[in-house]
């Protein structure tokens, strides 16, 4: 399969703890993002990166949210010091840059936080 | 602020009729606007792309048009079935963003 892929698809954590996500893109993908989706309204902004560059970050997001992608090929989301708002699943997608791309999404990682 | 509005939570719809989504965005106009369908529990599928330029795009039984003046672009499926039902994304980009920008759906139900 040669899809974004997302692990775990599910996480339940206590509040306080943290938590992180991987996501892998499709591989000749170099752009990558991370959105947040609630039930019932749309996948949220979170941060891209272009390559290994964290090119933009939502004002939305806490501090307690930081993403990597060291090689430019795969990424992570840390969520430090969880909270019960942060429940939500957790999407991830890539697209290769160039005029109206489009992005594949992976299927996400529900997270719930007791 | 930019808003993203779609016309309603949910649409019923009979088997074999044509569905109409709204997508209604506020102040400045997209580079480009996108189509997605999810079902639940999975992410987004892309579906269609039309760009500012342009005003109507057409695949198998999806047509997406883009009114640049009305600040709108709907969705069709003809000739519906019960395997459409799922929920429908718009999604924007504009000139001063590197991201999307999601509307939040709208439930799609084609009963037989």
């Amino acid at each position: 399969d040669t899809g974004v892929s997302q692990d775990p698809r599910h996480k339940i954590t206590k509040r306080g703890q943290n938590v992180t996500f991987r996501c892998d893109p499709i591989s000749e993908h170099n752009r990558l993002y991370w959105y947040r989706q609630t039930l019932g309204q749309g996948p949220e902004f979170l941060t891209y990166f272009q390559n290994e560059a964290q090119l933009e970050k939502s004002r939305l997001l806490s501090d307690r949210f930081s993403a990597e992608r060291p090689k430019g090929s795969f990424s992570t989301l840390e969520i430090q010091r969880t909270e019960q708002g942060d429940s939500a699943m957790y999407l991830c997608a890539s697209s290769l840059a160039g005029r109206g791309e489009t992005q594949y999404f992976g299927p996400g990682t529900r997270l719930l936080v007791l | 602020s930019q808003k993203i509005e779609q016309n309603s939570e949910a649409l019923n719809i009979q088997e074999g009729k044509t569905a109409t989504l709204t997508c209604n965005y506020t102040n400045y106009s997209p580079a480009y606007l996108q189509w997605y369908r999810q079902d639940p529990g999975r992410g987004p599928v892309f579906l269609l792309l039309i760009r500012e330029n342009e005003k109507e795009k057409r695949k198998e039984r999806l047509k997406v048009t883009f009114d640049t003046t009305l600040k709108q672009s709907l969705f069709h499926i003809t000739a519906s079935q019960p395997a459409d039902s799922a929920t429908y994304l718009c999604a924007l980009k504009f000139y001063n963003n590197n991201d999307m920008r999601f509307g939040a759906g709208t439930r799609l139900t084609v009963k037989p």
